[in-house]
């Protein structure tokens, strides 16, 4: 079944980690997107990218590094956690235009706590 | 650029209860727009799209119209249950570029 799938779901780790949250979708889909949520629900687009080999920075400035070497996947790194990256993580991705009318589908979300 | 404004919640509501979302956009061209649903600890799913002036999108119940002459797509059920209770975002695409989103609406309703 073709589905946007994110790993790990929750993730408690201490200030200084190094971490990398997984995104993989299997729709075949071009483009890929990474949002952070706040509590206050609003979305924050942080990275996305149209393709292999593109990675563009969204809106909100964001310490995360991406990478598309695959089609499929599309991994967002931080090097070196702090309390300020406790949130939401959502990865999305869209098909080409005109039919998919750049409708985004939407992985459950990694929600990430540094202490 | 393109944005986005939808009403501020939290919206409370009792069973049975009509629903309306207040949804209004600023766009250069036509954009294709959306209504999307979070429902507790899960990511968005799209409810219902709309791509050009006048269309009607609807799903479970849900409904909103596509009006360039207001640049509005209010989001409106007839009778709302429990099971409705999430956030709501309206969102908009022109073009390639990143769909533009809301800040959200958190919705309520009480048996």
């Amino acid at each position: 079944e073709a589905d946007i799938y994110q790993t790990p779901r929750y993730l408690v780790i201490g200030t200084g980690k190094k971490i990398t949250l997984e995104c993989s979708q299997t729709m075949g889909h071009d483009k890929m997107y990474w949002y952070q949520q706040d509590p206050g629900m609003e979305l924050h687009l942080i990275h996305y990218s149209y393709g292999v080999n593109s990675t563009e920075k969204g809106d909100l400035s964001s310490e995360s590094t991406v990478s598309r070497i695959r089609t499929e996947h599309f991994p967002l790194t931080l090097e070196s956690a702090r309390p300020s990256h406790t949130s939401q993580y959502l990865c999305a991705s869209s098909g080409l235009l005109p039919s998919s009318y750049n409708e985004q589908f939407f992985g459950p979300g990694t929600r990430l706590t540094v202490l | 650029g393109d944005s986005v404004t939808q009403m501020e919640g939290p919206v409370t509501l009792s069973e049975e209860a009509f629903l309306t979302i207040n949804c209004t956009y600023t766009a250069t061209g036509y954009p294709s727009l959306f209504w999307y649903v979070q429902y507790p600890g899960e990511g968005l799913q799209l409810l219902l799209k709309a791509t050009k002036a006048d269309d009607k999108g609807s799903n479970k119940g849900f409904e909103a119209t596509y009006r360039k002459e207001t640049t509005s797509f209010h989001l409106e059920k007839g009778s709302v249950q429990v099971s409705d209770s999430a956030v709501y975002f309206c969102a908009l695409s022109s073009g390639n570029t990143p769909l533009v989103f809301g800040k959200g609406t958190r919705l309520s309703v009480i048996a």
